[in-house]
Parts: C-alpha cells; structure tokens; sequence
C-alpha cells in the first residue's frame, strides 16, 4: 500500500514533443506528489509538486496533471528539448511524516534531436 | 550558498568493513534525510534526524546509523558491509516539515 508504481521505464521522444511519465498509488492518505530530475552522477532535483486538492499544476515546459479519484498523477513536458533527457522520479510523501518520501522506480527519458 | 554537500564523493570498501560518509545542509536548514539508491532505483529512505535526534527510520537494519551535530551536519555509519550496500548515498536537508533538497551523493563500492 505504500508502493508508488511508476511508468514506463525508459522513453524516447522526439525534440520538440511531448513527454509523459505515468505514477499510480495505493495508499489515499498520501498528501504531497513531487517529481524529481535526476541527472547522471547527481542528485535528485525537485522539479515541480502538487498537493491533492489541486488537479492540475503548471510550471514553465512541465505540468503535472493528477486524478485523485483514479489515484494518478502524471508528469507532461511540453515542447521536449535534448537537456531534458535524464531520469524522473515520482514520489509520495507519507502524512505526518516531515516529507518522508516513497519513490517511483524512475523513467529515463531520451529525447532526440 | 553551497546548498547541500556530501563527503567523499566515492569511495570503495570490501565486506566486513565499516564506513562514514558525512553530509552538510543547505544553509538555514536543520533537517537531514538519508537514502540509498541502487543502480537504476528510486532512492529508499534510510533516516531523518533533527535536533540531534533520530526521527523518522525506514526498513534498513541496525548496521545503519547515524548522528546529528549542534550544527546540523550529518554522518552516516554503515557496519558489517555487505555487497548488496553498493549504492548511491543520498542526502537530503530540509526546514523541519518543508520540501527536501538533495546532495550529489557518496557513491559506495563494497568489494
């Protein structure tokens, strides 16, 4: 129940495409869905979050768009470029937990010039 | 701002051995989180510690421990190396109760 399941494993686009990467959940009491970028060699580097009262949330090129009654959220990179290619990470934050996270196993996304 | 720092940067130990690897907060942040993450996996949450005080503690045995300094800098300590603790050592500071902002991580080798 605390699994955060993440889809798919690899992808590739096209520069100047759309990109999206799938999360589902199980557990409802999860309070806080952020996504990370993960670059070769670094760390992870938070992209943009989204709360469950909030359907949809745009920052820039990325969007997550989440569906509380399907228990989904997903990431959209609009208009991809080649210095997104790196691997994205959803997460769950567990309730009263000071932003313990659960994690997706990751997406590496390739785009192509 | 350094933003957070980890130390070393890699580091290989053969089975049995015993490590330290160290972490610095981001400036004005007073929670440290730790995870591992092995090769192509999401990062597993190890521990948190504020106020010198272990918080919140994941699935992960004894071997792993830690500790907060006055200054909010933190270590990690792994005894009893196994192969299967080969992974990326992830740190992450916070303010108590914000969002979490990550190091580059201690690569470990365990031979």
């Amino acid at each position: 129940q605390q699994q955060v399941k993440q889809s798919p494993q690899s992808l590739i686009v096209q520069k100047g495409g759309i990109s999206i990467i799938n999360c589902a959940y199980e557990n409802t009491a999860f309070d806080y869905f952020p996504w990370y970028q993960q670059f070769p060699g670094k760390g992870p580097a938070l992209l943009i979050a989204i709360r469950p009262d909030v359907s949809e949330k745009k920052e820039g090129r990325f969007t997550i768009s989440f569906n509380k009654s399907a228990k989904q959220f997903s990431l959209h990179i609009m208009d991809s470029q080649p210095g997104d290619s790196a691997t994205y990470f959803c997460a769950a934050s567990i309730p009263n937990s000071n932003y313990q996270l659960i994690w997706g196993a990751g997406t590496k996304l390739i785009i192509k010039p | 701002d350094a933003g957070v720092t980890q130390s070393p940067t890699h580091l290989i130990k053969t089975r049995g051995q015993q490590v330290t690897l160290r972490c610095s907060p981001k400036s004005g942040h007073d929670t440290v989180s730790w995870y591992q993450q092995a090769l192509g996996q999401g990062p597993q949450f190890i521990f948190q510690y504020y106020e010198e005080e272990e918080r919140q503690r994941g699935n992960f045995p004894d071997r792993f421990s830690g500790h907060q300094f006055p200054n909010y800098s933190s270590e990690l300590n792994v005894n009893a190396l196994l192969l299967g603790d080969s992974a990326l050592y992830l740190c992450a500071s916070s303010n108590f109760g914000n969002e979490q902002f990550f190091g580059p991580g201690t690569r470990l080798t365990v031979l």
